[in-house]
């Protein structure tokens, strides 16, 4: 079965620190894919990045980056030099297979201080 | 452009009574998701459609809950009759099977739903 482990409930850091936070799923299909949302606390969902199952590139976007392993099916995500900005809460999430069925992650809660 | 619209964006209501739900997808959007967000259990998906056909709806708690999506511009989620454990944000999601957007869902402000 699909499963999306988000093991950081949550962290709290000073601005300008970086902070890494981890995503680990476990699935048996071949084709999937991975993403990010942040939720701010207005509430909304907001997309962050999407990743295929055949792309391990990791990505970076400005002060987000990602790091995609399948060998230890982990889908990581970076924020450099983090702002007060960054405080929400982060999911990560995964298809199911090839479907739009998406599975996330209990989300991990990033208050970033001033 | 719009993007995926909600209403009511709140409800109180009362036990027993029955809620019903809007949503209007982003156009061209041919995938429909309805998710319930509460602390307890998280992001869960109730039912998704495609092309206004319901494709899964194994997630949808009880028979309390309904939902349909009668044209490709309009769903509702219906909880008849409501109970206090139903209080939570519900989300309304669309995204196309067309690539490169393919998978990527866009999620509506939510309804935050207070049973009493």
């Amino acid at each position: 079965a699909q499963k999306v482990t988000q093991a950081q409930t949550e962290i709290s850091v000073v601005e300008k620190e970086d902070v890494t936070l981890d995503c680990v799923y476990e699935t048996r299909d071949t084709t999937y894919y991975l993403f990010w949302y942040k939720q701010p606390p207005s509430g909304e969902l907001v997309f962050l990045i999407r990743r295929n199952s055949f792309d391990e590139q990791n990505e970076i976007s400005g002060r987000y980056s990602w790091n995609f392993q399948k060998s230890t099916s982990s889908f990581n995500f970076t924020i450099t030099a983090s702002q007060v900005v960054d405080s929400a809460v982060y999911f990560c999430a995964l298809t199911r297979g090839a479907t739009n069925k998406l599975i996330f992650g209990t989300g991990t809660l990033l208050a970033v201080q001033p | 452009d719009a993007g995926v619209i909600q209403s009511p964006r709140h409800e109180v209501t009362e036990m027993g009574q029955e809620v019903t739900l809007r949503c209007k997808p982003i156009s061209g959007h041919d995938y429909l998701f309805w998710y319930r967000q509460t602390m307890m259990r998280g992001l869960e998906l109730l039912i998704y459609f495609n092309n206004n056909v319901p494709i899964d709806d194994s997630g949808m708690p009880e028979d309390r809950f309904s939902a349909k999506m009668p044209n490709a511009s309009f769903s509702t989620l219906k909880i008849q009759p409501s109970e206090p454990r139903d209080s939570a944000v519900y989300f309304c999601a669309s995204s196309t099977s067309g690539a490169p957007l393919l998978n990527e869902q866009f999620f509506g402000p939510g309804t935050r739903l207070t049973v009493l």
